[in-house]
């Protein structure tokens, strides 16, 4: 089975903190995935990558960046951190080598609060 | 951009009853996924399919193209079916998904 990690199942930090959230997954993906769900809003991306070193922005990239210096991790990293940023983000990788139907396998999610 | 709508947004229902959640998307796609997220949980894949339909225990998924629609049907229904279900849908020459809004279901005993 795919695992899916993500390093802090919940965290606290204060505005204006750089914040770090780690993601790593054990199968080879090579698309990786960061989403904040917020109620009433669903699932939004806010940057995905297909490769090492590759990034390409979502639908909410501004006030995040991402690295992906390996393959199986997939970081991102808040820059500073605000309120409005107080939310669940979840991971996901999913293969792709041409396959259409490559199902996404998400983390167990961190709640974040920024106060 | 692809539009996933769902519905209903919210279903109650008795142990036992048979339960449908539909799914419809605007533009053309590869892939549409079923996910399941329980409350405090984290996110599960069900089913990824692009044609017919598959069965799982006693979850079915259909798909059809043409009318761009697709239904999670659940037999049996129990308690622990409790959760909400997320519609998403992967665009032709593109990785991403784009997400439906979800449908929260109550499986009283």
């Amino acid at each position: 089975d795919v695992k899916v990690t993500q390093s802090s199942r919940y965290l606290v930090k204060r505005t204006g903190e750089k914040v770090f959230l780690e993601c790593v997954q054990d199968m080879d993906h090579e698309n990786m995935f960061w989403y904040r769900q917020d109620p009433g809003l669903g699932l939004r991306l806010i940057y995905f990558s297909y490769d090492v070193k590759m990034k390409e922005k979502g639908d909410i990239p501004e006030g995040y960046s991402v690295s992906r210096e390996k393959k199986e991790r997939f970081s991102l990293i808040l820059e500073s951190a605000s309120t409005n940023q107080t939310s669940m983000y979840l991971c996901a990788s999913s293969l792709w080598r041409g396959v259409n139907n490559s199902p996404l396998h998400f983390g167990n999610g961190t709640r974040l609060t920024v106060t | 951009k692809n539009e996933v709508e769902q519905s209903p947004q919210n279903l109650t229902a008795q142990e036992g009853e048979f339960i449908t959640i539909n799914c419809s998307y605007s533009v053309g796609i590869s892939a549409l996924h079923w996910l399941q997220q329980h409350p405090g949980g984290g996110i599960v894949s069900l089913f990824m399919l692009s044609s017919g339909k598959k069965k799982h225990g006693r979850l079915i998924a259909t798909i059809n193209i043409q009318e761009k629609h697709s239904s999670l049907h659940i037999t049996a229904s129990h308690p622990r079916d409790s959760a909400v279900y997320i519609c998403a849908v992967r665009e032709n020459y593109g990785q991403n998904f784009v997400f439906g809004p979800g449908t929260r279901l109550s499986v009283l005993p």
